[in-house]
């Protein structure tokens, strides 16, 4: 159980266009949901907390207008870059709050390559 | 804020030896949470342990357990029997009680040889 699907796993877009990540929690239902951007062999950098029904908590430093998240209903959060540069590309991660401490599962990721 | 540090950017251990992982934080809270994950080449996330800070009692999980010193603020991960399997970054995870969201350490690079 206790199962996030993230989808895609890879997308390559061209600069100037937007891309949609999606971020599923498929058999328990998540209020919230966090994502993370991860460059090449260093940690985990939250971005972003998504909470169902409301607006997403943008941690300091990020662009709010760059980075949309929507977090329509229970099982789904969406991360959409915006207007997407070469500096966008990188892997982002979502993971999915579950009831109890420490339940938190992950996405398995998406790694975004602009050109 | 909360900090979390992981000084050891990478390690190497042989198979079925013992290897340690450490990991400090920082914190005023008292309520707290604190995780080891692992994250294998395929990049998917996986928890390790993870120990409730009011807990005196170190948390072990089969070949990992972690060695909690709260007024050091110390939390270090021992891999026991290492396999070849647990080659991996480990991350080092620090939550409130009061806030979800985690914050991560940068982790340590570990390589197990035959």
């Amino acid at each position: 159980g206790a199962v996030v699907s993230q989808h895609p796993s890879r997308v390559i877009c061209k600069s100037g266009t937007s891309v949609k990540i999606e971020c599923r929690s498929l058999d328990f239902q998540a209020t919230t949901m966090f994502w993370y951007r991860q460059f090449p062999k260093k940690s985990l950098m939250l971005m972003a907390t998504s909470n169902e029904g409301s607006k997403a908590t943008y941690e300091q430093g990020v662009e709010k207008d760059k980075f949309l998240i929507n977090h329509a209903s229970l099982t789904l959060s969406t991360l959409t870059v915006t207007s997407a540069h070469p500096e966008d590309s990188s892997f982002y991660i979502c993971s999915a709050k579950r009831q109890g401490v420490g339940g938190y599962t992950f996405g398995s990721g998406t790694r975004l390559t602009v050109v | 804020a909360q900090t979390v540090t992981q000084s050891q950017p990478e390690m190497s251990v042989q198979e079925a030896e013992t290897v340690t992982l450490s990991c400090t934080y920082d914190t005023s809270e008292n309520n707290y949470y604190l995780f080891w994950y692992k994250q294998p080449p395929s990049r998917q996330m996986i928890l390790v342990i993870r120990q409730e800070a009011y807990k005196q009692q170190n948390a072990t999980e089969n070949r990992f357990s972690v060695n909690f010193q709260k007024a050091a603020k110390s939390f270090s991960l021992k891999i026991s029997d290492s396999q070849l399997g647990d080659t991996a970054m480990y991350f080092c995870a620090f939550m409130t009680g009061t806030a979800s969201k985690l914050t991560f350490g940068t982790g340590t690079r570990l390589q197990v040889t035959l």
